[in-house]
């Protein structure tokens, strides 16, 4: 079956402006994570979903990082006013559901680029 | 606090030759460890978790607790293995997985 989608591929911003990353999650995954894959900082945890709900926020680098989730299927990441230091690969990971056990399926990755 | 370290950024073997991939975690807790691999172009994707026991692609883990590591094997390295391999830590009600820092493992013919 597919697996989690991510889009775009790539995004090329101009510092200031905002940006939406898209996430297809694994069809019947009720669970979502955000990760960011950067240079120096490795993979960083930045928020999870269960259904559309977002009980834990706290690896959102500042209030510019914001996410949703509707129809507890297809996620949105925004960044507003994108700086420099957001460039990285924003990943996208599904599982069944929560728990210490469950596996996360990774996207391909989103890679942004702020000039 | 929840911590993975993967001491060496660079790994280069010869194609045949045993791999060790080093990875310790720090927590507190019982944890859940696993091992992600990266192969260029690709996406990340699941190599092994210590729960399962198995051996993937001829990679063996096994989870230490008193030395609190979890270090990847091969007995005998083959090029395709050349990847970069994250080490990850899912603590106890946690839902995140903590990253170390991942390891380029490179396997020369």
């Amino acid at each position: 079956g597919a697996g989690v989608s991510q889009s775009p591929s790539n995004k090329v911003t101009e510092k200031g402006k905002d940006v939406e990353l898209r996430c297809d999650p694994i069809s019947g995954h009720t669970a979502l994570y955000w990760y960011r894959q950067s240079l120096g900082q490795g993979l960083e945890f930045l928020i999870y979903f269960q259904g559309n709900s977002a009980p834990d926020k706290s690896g959102l680098p500042s209030d510019r990082f914001s996410a949703e989730r509707t129809g507890g299927s297809v996620s949105t990441l925004t960044i507003q006013r994108t700086q420099q230091e957001d460039s990285a690969v924003y990943l996208c990971a599904s599982s069944l559901s929560l728990g210490q056990k469950n596996i996360q399926y990774f996207g391909a990755g989103t890679r942004l680029s702020v000039l | 606090a929840q911590r993975v370290t993967q001491p060496e950024k660079l790994l280069s073997v010869f194609k045949g030759a045993p791999v060790e991939l080093k990875c310790n975690y720090s927590y507190s807790g019982s944890p859940e460890l696993f091992w992600y691999v990266q192969y260029s172009r690709q996406r990340l994707q699941l190599l092994l978790r210590h729960i399962s026991r198995e051996s993937i692609k001829g990679f063996t883990a096994d989870l230490n607790k008193g030395e609190t590591s979890f270090h990847l094997k091969k007995p005998f390295a083959q090029e395709e293995d050349s990847a970069m391999y994250y080490c990850a830590l899912s603590g106890q009600g946690a839902q995140k997985l903590v990253f170390g820092q991942g390891t380029r493992l490179t396997i020369n013919p």
